[in-house]
């Protein structure tokens, strides 16, 4: 089974809206986790990345929060766009000479005007 | 756009036959690691080469393989495919071991095995 969740397949908000995506992980061990976009037709975009030690991250218009105790991971933009609309996927990522990348299956957003 | 660039962009083959998918990595960057993305699935990890080297492996039987040249550009081979392994495969690189977690995807290369 897959070791990265999402609670929720499908997120629809109005633009101008601020948007929550959630993950749950498995593996206490991963050191970093990673969020990405993937939009129709295109391989996955890098957002934002958090490291294990950390509980709270900022990019622009992003935060992805970190709750070790309740292995949980989420992803908010703020004032959603139209061109916000794609699949997020979050990652874990475990290094043991290598990183590998485990990806969840994925939540789509669908912003309204 | 990351800079990581695949060909083709599309490919059908029939079962049993043989592929060969390549992977051209963003300057910079050494280390190229393969996914198999199923139809409203997550990348699913195959392997990761780095300095022309494969140093790890996901859950994927030998008949799928690899090449990094010295440019760190990167091949995937399937040999005898399946109906199964239609799917989109993507190539990530990242900027050398100590951050390869930092992984930028190309768009990808859509296999149909028919």
């Amino acid at each position: 089974g897959e070791s990265v969740g999402l609670h929720l397949p499908t997120l629809s908000v109005q633009e101008g809206d601020n948007s929550i995506i959630n993950c749950a992980y498995s593996n206490s061990a991963s050191d970093y986790f990673i969020w990405y976009k993937q939009e129709s037709g295109k391989g996955p975009q890098f957002i934002i990345d958090i490291r294990s030690n950390m509980d709270k991250r900022q990019g622009q218009r992003v935060t992805v929060l970190l709750n070790k105790t309740v292995k949980h991971l989420s992803l908010q933009i703020a004032a959603t766009q139209p061109g916000d609309s794609a699949v997020y996927f979050c990652a874990e990522n475990l290094s043991s000479g290598y990183s590998t990348l485990t990806f969840g299956k994925g939540t789509m957003l669908l912003v309204s005007p | 756009e990351t800079g990581v660039t695949q060909s083709p962009t599309h490919l059908i083959k029939t079962r049993g036959q043989q592929v060969t998918l390549r992977c051209s990595s963003q300057s910079g960057h050494n280390t190229v690691s393969w996914y198999q993305q199923a139809l409203g699935q997550g990348p699913q990890f195959i392997f990761q080469y780095y300095r022309e080297e494969e140093n790890g492996r996901g859950n994927f039987p030998p008949r799928f393989s690899g090449l990094q040249f010295p440019n760190y550009s990167s091949e995937l081979n399937v040999n005898a495919l399946e109906l199964d392994d239609s799917a989109l495969y993507l190539c990530a690189s990242s900027p050398g071991q100590v951050r390869s977690y930092e992984q930028y995807f190309g768009p990808g290369t859509r296999l149909t095995v028919t």
